[in-house]
């Protein structure tokens, strides 16, 4: 059984503060990790992709990687209230199709 | 240009009853995969399609179908409608079929079973 492991939460940081969060995966041959963040009662939006190890940026956020681990995370700088999300983890599935293994989600809670 | 669009938003079935979910890609994209998710879960792994042809099908008993048409919308199917099928049913929309490509999921609809 492939898994996809996140803390729930939730994870409380004041504004303007770096809110960190991390996800782990069972699959070795997985090649393709992604991070969505879903506000309550809506559907899941793609904020970012990584498929080599190390570091990638894209404005506010950032994600590592590291497949000798098995882990990835999501850094957000300057945490803003309208950041409080669920955010989920998705690792592709090694068996050659687009399937996407999904963690339960961490729920962040920004306070001003 | 539109995103990924489904319909309907929202839907009540009795248990027993058949439903079927739609959905458009964004223009350009081949591939369409289903997920359901359960409040409080990540998206679980239904089908994929691309070209019209079946790709990949998660752990869902037979009473799940789907199918592609040739403009590339999709269909989801689930006959004999149980309690426990309640959940959003997401649709998720990809440029090719590979595991490398980017998957960008619709509004979504929301299946409630009394």
């Amino acid at each position: 059984q492939k898994e996809v492991e996140q803390n729930s939460g939730p994870l409380s940081v004041p504004e303007g503060a770096i809110a960190s969060l991390n996800c782990t995966y069972s699959d070795r041959v997985s090649q393709s990790f992604f991070w969505y963040r879903q506000y309550s009662g809506k559907s899941p939006e793609l904020i970012m992709s990584i498929y080599s190890n190390g570091d990638k940026e894209d404005g506010r956020f950032t994600a590592q990687l590291n497949k000798a681990s098995q882990y990835v995370s999501l850094l957000i700088r300057d945490s803003q209230p309208s950041d409080s999300a669920t955010y989920l983890c998705a690792v592709s599935d090694s068996g050659g199709y687009n399937k996407l293994i999904f963690g339960a989600g961490t729920r962040l809670a920004v306070h001003p | 240009d539109a995103g990924v669009t489904q319909s309907p938003t929202h839907l009540i079935k009795t248990r027993g009853q058949h439903v079927t979910l739609r959905c458009s890609p964004i223009s350009g994209h081949k591939s369409v995969s289903w997920y359901q998710q359960v409040l409080g879960q990540g998206p679980q792994f239904i089908f994929q399609y691309y070209e019209k042809e079946e790709r990949g099908r998660g752990n869902f008993p037979d009473r799940f179908s789907a199918r592609q048409f040739p403009n590339y919308s999709s269909e989801l199917n689930v006959n004999a409608l149980l309690l426990g099928d309640s959940a959003l049913y997401l649709c998720a929309s990809s440029s090719d079929a590979g595991t490398a490509y980017e998957q960008y999921f619709g509004p979504g609809t929301r299946l409630t079973v009394t």
